[in-house]
């Protein structure tokens, strides 16, 4: 069965304070490791898909990167509108079910 | 990317009752997926609903309680039935849109007193 363990559950960062969130993974088979970002009251709006370990793609402070155990969203500088909760999740396999972590709260403070 | 509406965007209902939530896409998809989130847990996958076949559902999931309509290709409606409190959590529709990974909509949120 497919596991996604997220961690921190949260994290609190200053202003401009980089730091990195962690996806931990199990799949038979990986076909596609997803992170997301959730404001509250929405739905979860999509960020990256990484394919296969090494891989690596960016948007404005965010980067996120893959090995075969695990993927990180790196965030660089990050401002207060970048609060919300960072979704991972994965499909693996023949289905197309994603397994979601359970999410990190980022809370940044002005 | 699609866009996807669905409503109601909240629900309080009292125990027993059903709900129906729609979800509208404005694309023709052929695979429609219906999540469940609940507080302090991960988006769980109810079922997943193909235009002109019966939806499929996951481990724990049953159609008795969550029965599923998938009438065309942009449309479905998913119902929680006689519901009770333990039922109470966000209900997503979801389509998969190759490389740009799956789309949500902006969630239901349930409330059973």
């Amino acid at each position: 069965e497919d596991q996604v363990t997220q961690s921190p559950e949260a994290l609190r960062l200053q202003e401009g304070e980089s730091s990195s969130l962690n996806c931990s993974y199990t799949v038979s088979g990986l076909r596609g490791l997803f992170w997301y970002r959730q404001d509250p009251g929405k739905g979860p709006e999509f960020l990256f898909t990484l394919y296969s370990a090494g891989e690596e793609k960016e948007k404005e402070r965010l980067k996120a990167t893959l090995t075969k155990k695990e993927s990180f969203l790196h965030i660089t500088a990050p401002k207060p509108e970048d609060s919300a909760t960072y979704l991972c999740a994965v499909t693996g396999g023949a289905n197309s079910k994603l397994t979601f972590g359970k999410g990190i709260t980022l809370s940044v403070r002005p | 990317s699609a866009v996807i509406s669905q409503k109601p965007s909240r629900d309080i209902c009292q125990r027993g009752t059903s709900l129906t939530i729609q979800c509208q896409v404005d694309s023709q998809v052929t695979m429609m997926f219906w999540y469940r989130q609940q507080p302090g847990q991960s988006l769980t996958l109810i079922a997943t609903a193909n235009q002109g076949s019966e939806a499929t559902y996951e481990s724990g999931f049953v159609i008795d309680k969550f029965p599923i309509s998938r009438p065309n290709l942009t449309f479905s409606t998913l119902t929680v039935s006689n519901m009770s409190p333990e039922d109470s959590s966000i209900y997503l529709c979801s389509v998969t849109e190759g490389v740009h990974g799956y789309t949500f909509g902006s969630g239901t949120r349930l409330t059973v007193v």
